[in-house]
């Protein structure tokens, strides 16, 4: 099984800091990933998949890149709203796997 | 809009079983593939199996394997985890979604539904 790593676990930060989040995969994946951004009792919520490519509804300060086994997702100016848990997730040959999470304090 | 609502939930013993249910409305449900993934309490997510839009094809995490169904009526627009042979570590807040791109990634998911396995 692919396995996927975030880092860091924790990220302190401040509302308009531009914040990053890496996601690597133990194999290539090419751009088979997609993040999701998920606050306490609520669901996920998609936020980029193959990549790079923004869910619709999702603010353009979200954005994604990265190809192969290293991808990262930016946040530009963080928003009050942003602060919440990330995950990525890969996709490989009808095996679904999520990174262990990036939670996103409030410096 | 795109709704998915899940049921079925609860107290279970160890070695008990029980079903969830999911009902999908806002989207032609027959034409979506779907997935049942779980969070257990304070830990990370985890996708533990998958349907394709007919229901003839399925696969499961290793961890449910052989003790977990998978299956969906697209008349009723639901789907349908069986769970049996429960054990602790089953406990978890189970979410249905939906497969985006095909089946590559989740764009809608359920509210979730806490299974306890305990006795």
């Amino acid at each position: 099984d692919i396995q996927m790593t975030q880092s860091p676990s924790t990220l302190s930060a401040s509302v308009g800091d531009r914040v990053t989040i890496t996601c690597r995969a133990s194999q290539s994946i090419s751009s088979w990933l997609a993040w999701y951004q998920q606050k306490p009792g609520k669901a996920p919520k998609l936020l980029i998949y193959k990549a790079s490519s923004l869910e619709s509804g999702v603010p353009s300060r979200f954005s994604g890149s990265g190809t192969g086994t290293e991808f990262t997702l930016t946040i530009s100016s963080l928003q009050p709203d942003d602060f919440a848990t990330y995950y990525c997730q890969q996709y490989n040959s009808f095996s679904w796997t999520f990174g262990q999470g990036t939670k996103v304090e409030i410096k | 809009q795109v709704q998915l609502v899940e049921s079925g939930g609860g107290l279970v013993k160890p070695g008990g079983s029980l079903r969830l249910s999911c009902v999908a409305s806002g989207f032609i449900f027959s034409d979506y593939y779907m997935s049942w993934i779980r969070q257990a309490p304070g830990k990370g997510l985890e996708w533990i199996s998958y349907i394709s839009t007919g229901g003839s094809t399925t696969y499961y995490a290793d961890s449910v394997k052989g003790r977990f169904t998978i299956s969906r009526d697209n008349a009723k627009k639901s789907l349908y985890l069986q769970m049996s042979s429960l054990r602790a570590d089953d406990t978890a807040v189970y979410y249905c979604a939906r497969g985006g791109g095909g089946f590559v990634w989740f764009d809608s998911w359920g509210q979730g539904n806490l299974v306890t396995v305990s006795s």
